[in-house]
């Protein structure tokens, strides 16, 4: 079955970078793109890129270009995203989630909470 | 490029039927047949309900459907249950700028 595992939660100063993991199995990871999709407390959900794993090219969200990278690693399966010069309202729960190649998302990670605080 | 605006609240009684609007621009919504509705309940991640204006995934009942006029979408529930008490969100294709999410609406079974 489709899984994609996340990282455990981070607390990072304002400032600093984040790097987020999500090791994908249950399927061919380069035959799918992925998504980054973020949500602040009590708050929408929030696009903010996509990466081809077999090609490395992403497309970023405009809010977040410059400030994010969504890097992939073919020999483990797994997909990074780094989130840099963090502030207050970064406070997040990160989720990684699957293209179905039907221009929607059909599986979604447990999330990485993300929280900025001096 | 903003978000899609949804209602933030829509109610209903069991057994009814409840619509949710979510109006983009012709940039969006309007431009691609890409429209998809996720269904969160509280602490969990978002589950596809429906895709490309109005397709289903399997396993999602058929009381879901989708349709679409001009910039607006719109998930109807029928037949509406306890466990349909969730947030809804819908997201479109934007072109060169990705996806984009509405604001999300609450639906509360009465």
């Amino acid at each position: 079955q489709v899984q994609l595992v996340q990282s455990g939660a981070e607390v990072e100063k304002p400032g600093a970078s984040v790097k987020v993991s999500c090791k994908a199995s249950g399927y061919t990871f380069t035959s799918y793109n992925l998504h980054w999709v973020r949500q602040a407390p009590g708050q929408g959900l929030e696009w903010m890129g996509i990466i081809d794993p077999r090609s490395a090219s992403p497309t970023y969200a405009p809010k977040f270009q410059g400030r994010v990278t969504m890097t992939r690693d073919t020999s483990t399966s797994t997909l990074y995203m780094e989130l840099s010069s963090l502030r207050s309202e970064d406070t997040a729960m990160y989720y990684c989630a699957r293209d179905s190649s039907d221009w929607c998302i059909d599986y979604w990670g447990q999330g990485t909470l993300v929280t900025v605080s001096s | 490029q903003s978000a899609l605006t949804q209602p933030p609240s829509a109610s209903g009684s069991p057994g009814q039927s409840v619509t949710i609007s979510c109006t983009g621009t012709s940039s969006d919504v309007g431009g691609y047949n890409y429209v998809s509705w996720y269904q969160q309940h509280p602490g969990k991640a978002p589950k596809l309900m429906i895709y490309e204006v109005s397709k289903r995934p399997s396993g999602v009942p058929d009381r879901f459907s989708g349709s679409k006029s001009g910039n607006t979408a719109s998930l109807t529930v029928s037949g509406l249950q306890a466990e349909d008490e969730a947030d809804y969100y819908c997201s479109s294709y934007a072109g060169s700028i990705g996806w984009l999410f509405g604001g999300g609406t609450k639906l509360t079974v009465l």
